[in-house]
């Protein structure tokens, strides 16, 4: 079965630095989709960041951007210019040829 | 806005009793899921329907049941409730089985 890990439970940075999270996967596939997702006190998941893995180009929305390490299955995640909207708790998914898996996530802060 | 909503928001209930949790959209998509959330976990996989009254278990399905009688409609029945379905509960869609998933507002339930 696939698992996903983020091994920082925890992060804090002030406002306006660079942020990088986080996440390994581990799979025997070769096709599958890496996500990030966002979850505000709101509780409403919202999705960041998706990732085919047969693309080479690391994906990129915006001030978030990911670095897709296929070989070393490695999935981080960074936003620059961080905001105080940014603090949120940050999951990282798999999806291959079974349902979405995800991570135990990383909770953000960003201070003033 | 994915068009999800969920309902009851929240709801406490005692243990033994049934509760029905219903998502519904207005998207018209093929696939739905339950998920509930949990600390140090993550999002973990109860249910899913790819069709009306196509439906199959995830991880964690035990004392789960699920019913799709119209596409817009997956509800989430747990028979006898106990304190561990204390939970939030999210559902979510897609359009296709793979790809991201938008997910509900979520709802609390609190088993005492």
């Amino acid at each position: 079965a696939q698992t996903v890990t983020q091994s920082q439970p925890e992060m804090s940075v002030q406002e306006a630095e660079t942020v990088t999270l986080s996440c390994t996967y581990d799979t025997s596939e070769s096709n599958y989709y890496l996500f990030w997702y966002k979850q505000p006190p709101s509780r409403q998941m919202i999705l960041v960041i998706r990732q085919e893995a047969y693309k080479q180009q690391n994906a990129t929305e915006n001030r978030f951007s990911v670095n897709f390490q296929k070989a070393a299955k490695s999935f981080s995640l960074k936003i620059s210019d961080s905001q105080l909207g940014d603090t949120a708790m940050y999951f990282c998914a798999f999806q291959g040829a079974q349902k979405l898996v995800f991570g135990q996530g990383t909770r953000l802060t960003i201070n003033p | 806005d994915a068009g999800i909503t969920q309902s009851p928001r929240h709801k406490v209930t005692e243990t033994g009793t049934p509760v029905t949790l219903r998502c519904h959209q207005t998207e018209n998509h093929r696939y739905m899921y339950w998920y509930r959330q949990d600390p140090g976990h993550g999002l973990r996989l109860i249910h899913y329907s790819y069709g009306v009254k196509d439906t199959d278990k995830g991880e964690v399905s035990d004392g789960y049941s699920v019913s799709r009688s119209k596409t817009e409609d997956f509800l989430l029945t747990l028979e006898s409730a106990t304190s561990s379905q204390t939970s939030v509960y999210f559902c979510a869609i897609s359009v296709q089985r793979e790809g991201e998933e938008f997910f509900g507002p979520g709802t609390r339930l609190t088993v005492l």
